[in-house]
Parts: structure tokens; C-alpha cells; sequence
């Protein structure tokens, strides 16, 4: 059971190059979540997939796109990296049912030049 | 939802109870009180939640005032590994009733620092 997993772990990009950052679950949980966290900040939502098939924005969606590929992977993609994005990326996931127990992965650490 | 408010950073002696405060006078009668905790450049995990009673699991207490305006996280014997920072959440439960996933707002949270 390896939990939330994400890929890459580190990636530098060029200012206006896109990427996508992808996250897996095995926990069979329906809603899935993508944070950043910028140096000596807490984490904010950028967005988030409720269940399958639906997603919602966060507080700083801006520059950002999400796919719920299926229940297991949410995908996030930059279509055109800004310097300002550099940060550390954390997916997460609940059950539908949870008290707002959220199980992390291990982030992505983003830089983009 | 509530606001919280935690001081920026705590020390402790390793083997002696850590005790984390965290104000949060703004509380509604439905909204849980929420602590994670977040390891050096690690995702965060989640400790413990409670409503109004005190809890206890294997990783800390949950001591809620009466009144609910304040809370204090108690890691009973803390140990070099429990130096984090550790977040205080106060949200309604979602789920099943709402059908909403649960956001969860992370603030700046305590640097407990767990010395020898």
C-alpha cells in the first residue's frame, strides 16, 4: 500500500514551458487535492476533485489546469511556467466519508528559471 | 471557517510533554478542530480532531476548552523526531452530508523545535 504517490519528485523548467505533475492513490479514496507551499509559507489549495468526474478551484488557481483522470490519478499541468510558481507541490487525498483527515504525498519541488 | 491563531515556535526537552496552544475563539458549534504536523520538507500528517471531547490517540491528546475557543495539542513524550511544524485547522466535517470535499486551510502553524 503505498499511499499517495507523486512524480517527478524535482523538475526546472524554462519561464514558458508547461509540465504536468501527476499523483496516484491506492487508498480508494474519492477526493483528491493539489497544494503549493511557498518557503516559510503554509500550504494553499489550488485545487480540488470532490470525486470522479468533477473538479473545483481552490484559492490560487490562477496558471493552473487539473484533470481527475480516473479515481486513482489527478494530474496537475502548467501550460506556461512563471518563475512565481516555484514552489513545493503536495497532492493529497480523503475519503468522501473522512473528518478532513487528508493523507499527503511526498511533493514536487518545482523551479522555474 | 474559524480562524486560529498558534505561536510561531515552541521549544521542548526531549522525554518531557510538548504542549501546543492554539486559539481559535471564532468556533462554530459544527466545526472540528484539526492538527497536522509537517516534517522537514515532507508532506504533512495528520494527528488527531476532535469535536468537544478530549481525545487521544497513539500519537497525541486533543484538550478542547469548554467553551471551545481554545485547544492544546500534547505530545506526551516528545522526541527529536517530533521536531515540525505543526498546524492547527478548525473545519466543519465534510463528506457524506455535503458531498464536498474537505478544504482544509493551512496557516504558518508552530516550529516546535525537540532539543536534547
Amino acid at each position: 500500500n503505498a499511499g499517495v504517490t507523486q512524480t517527478p519528485k524535482f523538475q526546472v523548467l524554462k519561464t514558458g514551458q508547461s509540465m504536468t505533475l501527476q499523483c496516484a492513490q491506492d487508498m480508494n479514496h474519492n477526493s483528491m487535492y493539489w497544494y503549493r507551499q511557498d518557503p516559510g509559507m503554509g500550504l494553499r489549495l489550488i485545487y480540488y476533485s470532490a470525486s470522479e468526474g468533477t473538479t473545483d478551484k481552490g484559492e490560487v488557481p490562477n496558471g493552473y489546469n487539473v484533470s481527475r483522470l480516473n479515481k486513482r490519478e489527478f494530474s496537475l499541468r502548467l501550460e506556461s511556467a512563471a518563475p512565481s510558481q516555484t514552489s513545493v507541490y503536495f497532492c493529497a487525498s480523503s475519503t468522501r466519508t473522512g473528518y478532513n483527515e487528508q493523507f499527503f504525498g511526498p511533493g514536487t519541488r518545482l523551479t522555474v528559471l | 471557517d474559524a480562524k486560529t491563531t498558534q505561536p510561531p515556535s515552541m521549544d521542548c526537552a526531549e522525554g518531557r510533554a510538548a504542549n501546543l496552544p492554539c486559539n481559535h475563539s471564532t468556533i462554530s458549534g459544527n466545526e472540528y478542530v484539526y492538527w497536522y504536523r509537517q516534517i522537514h520538507s515532507q508532506g504533512p500528517q495528520y494527528i488527531i480532531h476532535g469535536l468537544k471531547n478530549n481525545e487521544t490517540n497513539e500519537m497525541a491528546s486533543l484538550i478542547i476548552t469548554e467553551d471551545r475557543k481554545s485547544s492544546t495539542l500534547i505530545l506526551p513524550h516528545a522526541t527529536l523526531r517530533d521536531t515540525a511544524v505543526y498546524y492547527c485547522i478548525v473545519r466543519v466535517a465534510g463528506g457524506v452530508d455535503t458531498g464536498t470535499a474537505s478544504k482544509l486551510t493551512f496557516g504558518t502553524g508552530t516550529r516546535l523545535q525537540v532539543t536534547l
